[in-house]
């Protein structure tokens, strides 16, 4: 079964500087894997999705990953936060062969001004 | 496109009642819906994952006599919190997938789209 580790329950950032996101992840099959983002008491927003195609994927708001199989991780990053990003975030896996997502633990971003 | 909703977005009940929450898919078909609890300040926990048209198949720890689920048709499917307890409260999230169904372009079978939550404080 698949499985995904986020390293950090909570990351700080000043505003304006880079963000780095921890996931990695363990799964049988072919991977896909997502990044959702949670502001307080509101559902999920997709924030960027990898299937299948390039490894380097572009998301909403600035946010991108990378997918490097060798090392089992999708980290996500962005060159330069913004106050708007304090939030969860979530790194999710799924196998390509069924439809079952499994959410990691979750990483909250704190941005200071 | 795939917009999921859920119905309602926040509801308050005493502690005995039943409570059921509606998630509905409003622009497609969804063969499999998935339901979810988020504690505060915790990640998502799969509850269930219902088939239109049988029974939904929960994951182990999930009272299945107290979380109903029904999957009637390929674009609703409701949870039902029976005789609801203070511990239930939670954020209840559903979701949908398309598999099985022919896939648009930019679309993958393994990819959920989610409903923006209900809020169910027990009181």
């Amino acid at each position: 079964a698949q499985s995904v580790t986020q390293l950090d329950s909570h990351v700080s950032v000043s505003e304006g500087t880079p963000v780095l996101l921890r996931c990695n992840y363990s799964s049988s099959y072919s991977p896909s894997l997502f990044w959702y983002v949670q502001h307080p008491n509101k559902g999920l927003q997709l924030l960027l999705k990898y299937t299948s195609a390039a490894t380097l994927v572009k998301g909403i708001n600035g946010f991108e990953a990378e997918f490097k199989k060798s090392e089992t991780s999708f980290h996500l990053t962005k060159p330069s936060a913004h106050m708007s990003d304090a939030a969860e975030y979530f790194c999710v896996v799924s196998d390509r062969d069924n439809n079952d997502m499994r959410f990691g633990a979750g990483t909250r971003l704190t941005v200071k001004p | 496109g795939a917009v999921v909703s859920q119905h309602p977005s926040r509801v308050i009940c005493k502690s005995g009642t039943s409570v059921k929450i509606e998630c509905r898919s409003l622009d497609f078909q969804a063969t499999t819906m998935f339901w979810y609890r988020q504690f505060p300040k915790q990640s998502l926990m799969l509850m269930a994952t219902s088939n239109e048209g049988s029974k939904a198949t929960y994951e182990q720890g999930v009272e299945k006599d107290k979380f109903l689920i029904n999957h009637a048709s390929l674009t609703l499917s409701t949870l039902t919190v029976t005789s609801a307890h203070p511990e239930d409260s939670s954020f209840y999230i559903c979701s949908a997938s398309i598999w099985g169904l022919p896939l648009e372009p930019g679309q993958s079978y393994n990819e959920q789209f989610f409903g923006p939550g209900t809020r169910l404080t027990v009181l």
